[in-house]
């Protein structure tokens, strides 16, 4: 099984443009998330799934959308790319919310 | 706000030494988690002890839970150059999401 597999791992972009990360998952979980990571700041909530054609706000959700149209993937896009947002994304998901997390490889995103 | 605050924030030992890292939480917690993250690479589930629980192991892995003192910590015995890496504690105090502190990073020195 691929577990969770993240799409595209790298990406530049500029300032203004649009872009959507992908994440599939092939282990039927509920579950969904999608986080950011920052040096020194840990890992931080973008937005969530709890099932599919359901969404919701993390921690840090300004500027994110997401969808989940299939319970496999949850897709995040950023509509108007800043340089805040320059990160590294990080799909997960979980049979429950109590579960354990399976990460994908994450997803390096530079906005220039 | 993140939920769990992990301390130190790095640690260097040598091989063959203990290791051991603390993670603290604010709210009632289900269950917390601990993660391991080797550079460049997605986090890996590590163990999960529920809120009920006060000691679990897993082959060189303890970890403790206080509920009193909103706290748990990691134990790595005899670690190995290879255990190098950030460790993640995370918690479900938010609801329907895990929510993770910034991070532990060990050094294993040969």
């Amino acid at each position: 099984n691929a577990g969770v597999t993240q799409t595209p791992k790298f990406r530049v972009l500029k300032t203004g443009q649009s872009m959507t990360l992908l994440c599939a998952q092939d282990m039927n979980h509920e579950y969904m998330y999608w986080y950011r990571q920052d040096p020194g700041m840990g890992l931080r909530l973008i937005h969530y799934s709890v099932g599919e054609g359901t969404t919701a706000k993390g921690e840090v959700p300004d500027g994110y959308n997401v969808s989940r149209l299939k319970k496999q993937n949850f897709l995040l896009g950023l509509e108007s790319a800043a340089p805040s947002q320059t990160s590294v994304y990080f799909c997960a998901s979980a049979a429950s919310h109590t579960g354990e997390l399976f990460f994908g490889e994450g997803s390096r995103l530079t906005v220039l | 706000s993140q939920q769990g605050e992990e301390d130190p924030q790095a640690l260097s030992i040598q091989e063959g030494e203990n290791a051991t890292m603390n993670c603290s939480y604010k709210t009632s917690i289900n269950n917390l988690q601990w993660y391991r993250q080797n550079s460049g690479r997605g986090l890996v589930h590590l163990i999960l002890i529920r809120s009920n629980e006060r000691e679990k192991h897993s082959g060189r892995l303890r970890v403790t839970l206080d509920t009193s003192k909103k706290s748990s910590s990691l134990l790595i015995t005899a670690s190995r150059a290879a255990d190098t890496a950030s460790y993640f504690c995370a918690t479900d105090a938010w609801g329907n999401d895990m929510r993770f502190g910034a991070g532990t990073r060990l050094t294993v020195k040969p």
